[in-house]
């Protein structure tokens, strides 16, 4: 399995208040990526990075964030939660451009009350 | 932009029956095809792949995909199917040259006794 980790697994927040998700890979693939999955919808893609630095919008972006400052930590952050973002996020990565398969974590289970 | 239908939202089946889930994309423009599998309270796990080549691949555990292009599917089938194959199937494509999957919103099999 592809070495990824994230953390939290599961939360629990208010709606307003400021989470983060991290994403941390031991493969050193240049590619990062994050997506929700919800019911009805499958998995939509939040943002993505092309190195570090490098990041570009999917297309659910609205309401949240992402940095990346290490090849193996890719950040994503909901400034203000709000219920909508009740989901489950997975963060995948990929070694290169091209016809590569992108590799996915556990996941984590976020609730904003 | 690219779309992927997955008609089907649960198929159940008798173990040991032939399965088929479908899959049909939007775009005639060259695509990498993709069947990821997700087990309960997992992240996702790819299952197969076409890049090029033959129209048919297959899985290690006796899945197999093959890729219409007049058709623009990629169905995923499995003669006879395992209890333990009961997960959710996600179909996902994506257009050569682009970094971004899509997701269809999954097939949710399900396999009794």
């Amino acid at each position: 399995d592809a070495g990824i980790t994230q953390s939290p697994r599961h939360k629990v927040t208010e709606t307003g208040t400021p989470v983060t998700l991290r994403c941390h890979q031991t493969e050193n693939h240049r590619y990062m990526y994050w997506y929700r999955q919800d019911p009805g919808h499958g998995l939509r893609l939040i943002h993505y990075s092309y190195g570090v630095k490098d990041t570009d919008k999917g297309e659910v972006s609205d309401g949240y964030s992402v940095s990346r400052s290490k090849t193996e930590d890719f950040l994503l952050t909901l400034e203000s939660a709000t219920s909508s973002q009740t989901s489950v996020y997975f963060c995948a990565i990929s070694e290169r451009e091209g016809p590569d398969t992108q590799y996915f974590g556990p996941g984590t289970r976020l609730t904003v009350l | 932009a690219q779309s992927v239908t997955q008609l089907d939202s649960q198929v159940p089946v008798f173990e040991e029956a032939p399965v088929e889930l479908r899959c049909n994309y939007s775009s005639s423009v060259s695509v990498y095809l993709f069947w990821y599998v997700q087990y309960p309270n997992q992240g996702l796990q790819l299952l197969l792949k076409y890049l090029s080549g033959s129209t048919l691949v297959e899985s290690i555990n006796g899945f197999e995909a093959e890729f219409n292009k007049s058709q623009t599917s990629f169905h995923l089938r499995k003669p006879s199917v395992h209890i333990s194959d009961t997960a959710e199937y996600f179909c996902a494509v994506r257009n050569t040259g682009f970094q971004k999957l899509v997701f269809g919103t999954g097939t949710r099999l399900l396999v009794s006794p």
